[in-house]
């Protein structure tokens, strides 16, 4: 099957500038993730969303960052003004449904790698 | 809320030896521990995953243990190869809840041919 897809692979901007990133999840999946991972650590849950509701976003700095998924199946994530510690990998997973019961698979994309300069 | 700890950071061992990345984790009600491998410019990849009513799961040379009452769980690599040169991240998530993942902060895993 095909995997997530994410695009753009690379962005460089400048603080205060504006950037989107969009994420296909993998076809059939309910649930969406977006993930921060900054050089050396650990990936970190910024947005969940369930089909087109969102789950969980108590980790998103909401002053600067917005996600939507509107349709229930792509999705963007965007920062606006962009701050120097935001340079990041910016990973999207999806997974079949969580509400299902039991666990699924999270499957990651390829991650957007945003450096703010 | 859940806070993962892994160790160690960085690890080398000689090819053909055996590796083991530990990690413990808070909540006591996570339930799933996923282990993702993550090689330099990828997308971290699943590569065994243990849910709390088993105590170990094997696959192939990968192995995890599990440990409720300590809150530790541990991946074993044996008879490393070149290719699992990586950086592994353990997880934890509770999977009645919304499933939130939490992550260590990976182990450097590097095979010394």
């Amino acid at each position: 099957e095909a995997g997530v897809a994410q695009s753009p692979r690379y962005k460089i901007i400048e603080k205060r500038q504006s950037v989107a990133f969009w994420c296909n999840p993998i076809s059939g999946h309910a649930t969406l993730y977006w993930y921060q991972q900054i050089l050396g650590q650990g990936p970190k849950l910024l947005i969940q969303f369930q089909n087109n509701g969102v789950v969980d976003d108590s980790q998103l700095p909401k002053d600067r960052f917005s996600a939507e998924r509107l349709k229930g199946v792509d999705s963007t994530l965007k920062i606006q003004p962009a701050k120097l510690e935001d340079s990041a990998v910016y990973l999207c997973a999806s997974s079949l449904d969580w509400s299902s019961g039991g666990t699924d698979t999270q499957y990651f994309g390829p991650g957007t790698r945003l450096t703010v300069l | 809320g859940e806070n993962v700890e892994q160790h160690p950071s960085t690890l080398s061992v000689q090819e053909g030896d055996s590796a083991v990345i530990k990690c413990t984790y808070s909540d006591s009600a996570s339930n799933y521990f996923p282990w993702y491998k993550q090689e330099l410019g990828k997308r971290p990849q699943l590569i065994i995953d243990i849910r709390s009513n088993v105590g170990e799961k094997k696959d192939q040379r990968i192995a995890v243990t599990l440990n409720k009452t300590a809150k530790h769980f541990s991946l074993h690599i044996t008879e490393t190869q070149p290719e699992d040169s990586a950086v592994y991240f353990c997880a934890a998530s509770f999977t009645f809840g919304n499933e939130k993942l939490t992550f260590g902060t990976g182990t450097r895993l590097t095979i010394i041919p």
